[in-house]
């Protein structure tokens, strides 16, 4: 069954750093992409950032570009994702998403998410 | 890339046709995917490729589209089938999401 579970999140203040974890089981994790997708409390879905399945490639949205850092370690089946210089406006739950067989960028599974709190 | 859902939230009953609209700002060709999400949980794939089912999502949903403008039909509006509703184009990075069609009991 395939996996994919989150952890890392909390309570940071404005100008921090957090680390999210993303760990993987159930499909051979070095063949898929995978991405980070984030939800402000009471708003729409926010693409973060993507990473290929050898971790030669990464993607980011313009938010998040030269703060954010997505990693991936294939021989632990996870993926990172170090966020710096937090600001209030990245409050949001952050998922971890499976890419599909079909295309590194169609989104499959999903995990639960983690909650990241960027206050004072 | 701009994606423009309509409307914003709407109101039916068990049994109901859905129709939602999905426009992108440029063509995107058929690189639509849809996700379904409940209250206080985590987004669940529903269709890629504008009308490509994932595993296991049920016949009543199909979607329709290229280019700049697709749809998502629900056929006959089940319980469960309350949700919010996101479109997404994977046509090019950054990936973009719409900005999501709550669907309610009527």
């Amino acid at each position: 069954e395939v996996q994919v579970v989150e952890s890392g999140g909390g309570l940071v203040q404005p100008g921090g750093s957090l680390r999210l974890s993303c760990s993987a089981s159930g499909f051979t994790f070095s063949t898929y992409a995978m991405h980070w997708v984030r939800q402000a409390p009471g708003k729409g879905l926010d693409y973060v950032a993507t990473i290929s399945g050898n971790g030669d490639s990464t993607y980011y949205a313009d938010s998040v570009k030269g703060r954010f850092t997505i990693s991936r370690d294939n021989s632990k089946n996870t993926m990172n994702l170090q966020m710096s210089s937090l600001r209030p406006e990245d409050t949001a739950v952050y998922y971890c998403v499976k890419s599909s067989v079909f295309g590194t960028t169609i989104f499959d599974y999903w995990g639960q998410g983690t909650l990241v709190t960027v206050s004072s | 890339i701009q994606m423009t859902q309509s409307p914003s939230s709407l109101s039916a009953s068990v049994g109901d046709r859905v129709t939602i609209t999905c426009r992108a700002s440029q063509d995107i060709s058929n690189y639509l995917a849809w996700f379904q999400q409940k209250p206080g949980k985590a987004p669940k794939s529903l269709i890629y490729g504008a009308s490509s089912l994932q595993s296991g999502v049920p016949s009543h949903f199909s979607g329709s589209g290229s280019g700049t403008d697709f749809t998502l039909t629900i056929s006959s509006l089940q319980p469960e089938d309350f949700a919010t509703y996101y479109c997404q184009q994977y046509n090019s990075y950054p990936l973009t999401f719409g900005g999501g069609t709550k669907v309610e009991i009527k």
